[in-house]
C-alpha cells in the first residue's frame, strides 16, 4: 500500500470535536474514496470522489464532509464527532476505468467518547 | 440487501490445509478482488479478477461471472495465512464489500 498514505493511525476524540482524517497518494489516481469498517458489516462508503473537485456521497455520509481541491488528497472531515462514528476508517484509491486495482491506506481507527 | 456475500463467515484450520472461501455478488461488475486484513493492519490487495483463474504462489481465485460466484483457494495453510479475507467487487461506478472471512490456521 506504499501508493495511498493515511493518517493518522489512531485517534480519540470526545463527543463534539471535530478532527480531519488526511489521505493522500502519489499514483494519480482520478478515483479516491472513504470507507467505514465495523464489527460484522462490511466496508460502507462514505464518500467518493471521481476527480478534483467532484465529490459525491455514499452509502453513509451524514455527519462527514469532504473535498477534492487536488487529484492527490482527500481528507474526510468530522465535523461534530458522535460514538457512533466510533470505527476504522479507510482511505482507497484507483484509476475511474472499469477492472483497475484499488489501493488501500493503512486505516484510522478512531474512538468517539 | 448486501450485494457480495461471503460464506463462511469464520473459518479455522489446521497448517497444511486446503482452504476455499466463496463470494457471491447480485450486482453486475467490473471486476471482483479479493482482498486481506490482518489483525489491526491495512488491507492489501491479494487478486483482481474479471474472469477464469489467477495464481499466486499457494492463492488461487477463480470467477464464473454468468453464476456471479468466485472463490479464493488457499493450497498448504499457514499459520501466517490467518486475517480476514474481504471480496469486494467493483461495479465501475463504485466498490461493494463483503463481510469478510477470518481465517484462522492452527499449527
Amino acid at each position: 500500500n506504499a501508493g495511498v498514505t493515511q493518517t493518522p493511525k489512531f485517534q480519540v476524540l470526545k463527543t463534539g470535536q471535530s478532527m480531519t482524517l488526511q489521505c493522500a497518494q502519489d499514483m494519480n489516481h482520478e478515483y479516491m474514496s472513504w470507507y467505514r469498517q465495523d464489527p460484522g458489516m462490511g466496508l460502507r462508503l462514505i464518500h467518493y470522489s471521481v476527480g478534483a473537485g467532484i465529490t459525491d456521497q455514499g452509502e453513509v455520509p451524514n455527519g462527514y464532509n469532504v473535498s477534492r481541491s487536488t487529484t492527490e488528497d482527500f481528507p474526510l472531515r468530522l465535523l461534530s464527532a458522535a460514538p457512533s462514528q466510533t470505527s476504522v476508517y479507510f482511505c482507497a484509491s484507483s484509476y475511474f476505468r472499469q477492472g483497475t486495482e484499488a489501493f488501500f491506506g493503512q486505516g484510522t481507527r478512531l474512538t468517539v467518547v | 440487501k448486501n450485494e457480495v456475500e461471503q460464506s463462511p463467515q469464520n473459518l479455522t484450520a489446521q497448517e497444511g490445509e486446503f482452504i476455499t472461501i466463496n463470494c457471491s455478488y447480485s450486482v453486475g461488475i467490473s471486476a471482483l478482488h479479493w482482498l486481506q486484513q490482518h489483525p489491526g493492519g491495512g488491507i492489501v490487495s491479494l487478486f483482481m479478477l474479471s474472469s477464469g483463474k489467477k495464481k499466486h504462489g499457494r492463492l488461487i481465485a477463480t470467477i464464473n461471472i454468468q453464476e456471479k460466484h468466485s472463490s479464493l483457494h488457499i493450497t498448504a495453510s499457514h499459520p501466517r495465512d490467518s486475517a480476514v479475507y474481504i471480496c469486494a467487487v467493483n461495479t465501475g461506478n463504485q466498490f461493494y464489500f463483503g463481510t469478510g472471512t477470518s481465517l484462522t490456521v492452527i499449527p
